[in-house]
């Protein structure tokens, strides 16, 4: 299975509310990263998260880590329309050498 | 800005061709990397490159082989293109020696459809 695993798989929300997605995954790792992809591109770095920080914040998104439960948050606040996308979390595994293992990703709507 | 090319957006290949996927990045980045995307699956890594003529398996390699002659180019082979490798296949780079410890920076994908 994969490294790091989303939930929900998929998520449709209105403009302005909160969409909230989960990575957890099974290995130590150095960093967890999270990234977007509009429909039929490539992906985009959001935000990196090394394994001693807890939580980090971008503009609109804020990022947990808990290293105890091997899982991370991403936080999207007064989600957009052009928040619309897939969002895939990215570990870092010292065990597969500094490689990084990307999950299934969570496709977000948000309808306006 | 970081560029990272794909040579093509789409292509159309038949069985048994030969097909090479080129990626092209601007920004002096010592690695390289080749995954390929399919539903369900997320994006799985074929090969990567620490630096010119380095190249290192990923967890899918079978198929594929990969050319890297200059810093700014990394190319991926289909020795004999499969209908099984129909897939989305994404280049990635990232600065540093040791790979995945930086950001990877994305080029748009090829979506390659195997006939």
């Amino acid at each position: 299975s994969q490294q790091g695993e989303e939930d929900p798989q998929a998520l449709s929300i209105q403009e302005g509310e909160n969409a909230t997605m989960n990575c957890s995954y099974k290995t130590s790792i150095n960093n967890l990263q999270w990234y977007r992809q509009n429909s039929g591109r490539g992906l985009v770095h959001l935000i990196l998260i090394r394994s001693n920080e807890r939580e980090k914040h971008s503009g609109r998104l804020r990022v947990t880590l808990d290293t105890s439960k091997k899982s991370s948050s991403l936080l999207i606040t007064a989600s957009r329309a052009a928040d619309t996308a897939s969002y895939f979390c990215a570990t870092e595994n010292k065990a597969a050498g500094n490689k990084l293992t990307f999950g299934g990703g969570t496709r977000v709507l948000v309808k306006p | 800005d970081v560029k990272v090319t794909q040579s093509s957006r789409y292509l159309v290949k038949r069985t048994g061709e030969k097909v090479f996927l080129e990626c092209v990045q601007d920004m002096d980045h010592e690695n390289m990397f080749w995954y390929r995307q399919d539903p369900g699956l997320g994006l799985r890594l074929i090969y990567f490159s620490y630096d010119v003529k380095m190249k290192e398996k990923g967890d899918i390699p079978e198929g594929y082989s990969v050319s890297r002659e200059k810093k700014e180019r990394f190319s991926l082979i289909l020795e004999s293109a499969s209908t099984n490798q129909t897939s989305m296949y994404l280049c990635a780079s990232s600065p540093w020696g040791r790979a995945g410890q930086e950001t990877q920076y994305f080029g748009p994908g090829t979506r390659l459809l195997v006939l």
